[in-house]
């Protein structure tokens, strides 16, 4: 039983190149969601997913892309990096009903 | 959307006494609110969670009170020791659904 599972744990990027940050679990969980944490800001909510085939919008969503084709996997995709995108990213899944998120270990991206 | 608010930003205690954790939020149909515990270089953690039909919850040395109709929930750390030094953050949320945290709070315990 892993959890969830980010990869790559960091990344540098040229401002306009793409990526993609991957998220996996494998508890079964209903929901997942993407957090970035900046200094001072907390964890601010980009996109999130209540099952598969569904995603939402969160707090700040610009600039980035999400699917949820199964209901392990999560990726984030970044369509045109920033320098305003450097920042910790964290993946979190939880169960329906409400009781708790696992977070993954993070990716630390940094946007030259 | 949901907006929480976390005070205060930084927290230092000597071992022993208790911190407390203040957290407020404006959205009326949250109902659940759990606090995490980020240790340096790692993600949060889960370390207790209540619902808004419960006022209190406590486990060991950890505790948590809600009080719905002023919307503000607070942490409780009683006999705090230097492994409790961490940032802690509140959130709410409908179930799981759309969770918002607080900005953290930087808790340091001396010895």
């Amino acid at each position: 039983n892993a959890g969830v599972t980010q990869t790559p744990k960091f990344q540098v990027l040229k401002t306009g190149q793409s990526m993609t940050l991957q998220c996996a679990q494998d508890m079964n969980h209903e929901y997942m969601s993407w957090y970035r944490q900046d200094p001072g800001m907390g964890l601010r909510l980009i996109h999130y997913s209540v099952g598969a085939g569904i995603t939402d919008q969160g707090e700040v969503p610009n600039g980035y892309n999400v699917s949820r084709s199964t209901t392990e996997d999560f990726p984030l995709r970044l369509l045109s990096a920033a320098p305003s995108q450097t920042s910790v990213y964290f993946c979190a899944s939880g169960r329906q009903g409400g009781y708790g998120y696992t977070f993954g270990s993070g990716t630390r991206l940094t946007v030259v | 959307g949901e907006n929480v608010e976390q005070h205060p930003s930084t927290l230092s205690v000597q071992e022993g006494d208790s911190a407390v954790i203040k957290c407020t939020y404006s959205d009326s149909a949250s109902n659940y609110f759990p606090w995490y515990k980020q240790e340096l270089g790692k993600g949060p953690q889960l370390i207790i969670d209540i619902r808004s039909n419960v006022g209190e919850k406590k486990d060991q040395r950890i505790a948590v009170t809600l009080n719905k109709t002023a919307k503000h929930f607070s942490l409780h750390i009683t006999e705090t020791q230097p492994e409790d030094s961490a940032v802690y953050f509140c959130a709410a949320s409908r179930g799981n659904n759309d969770m918002r945290f607080g900005a953290g709070t930087r808790l340091t315990v001396k010895p």
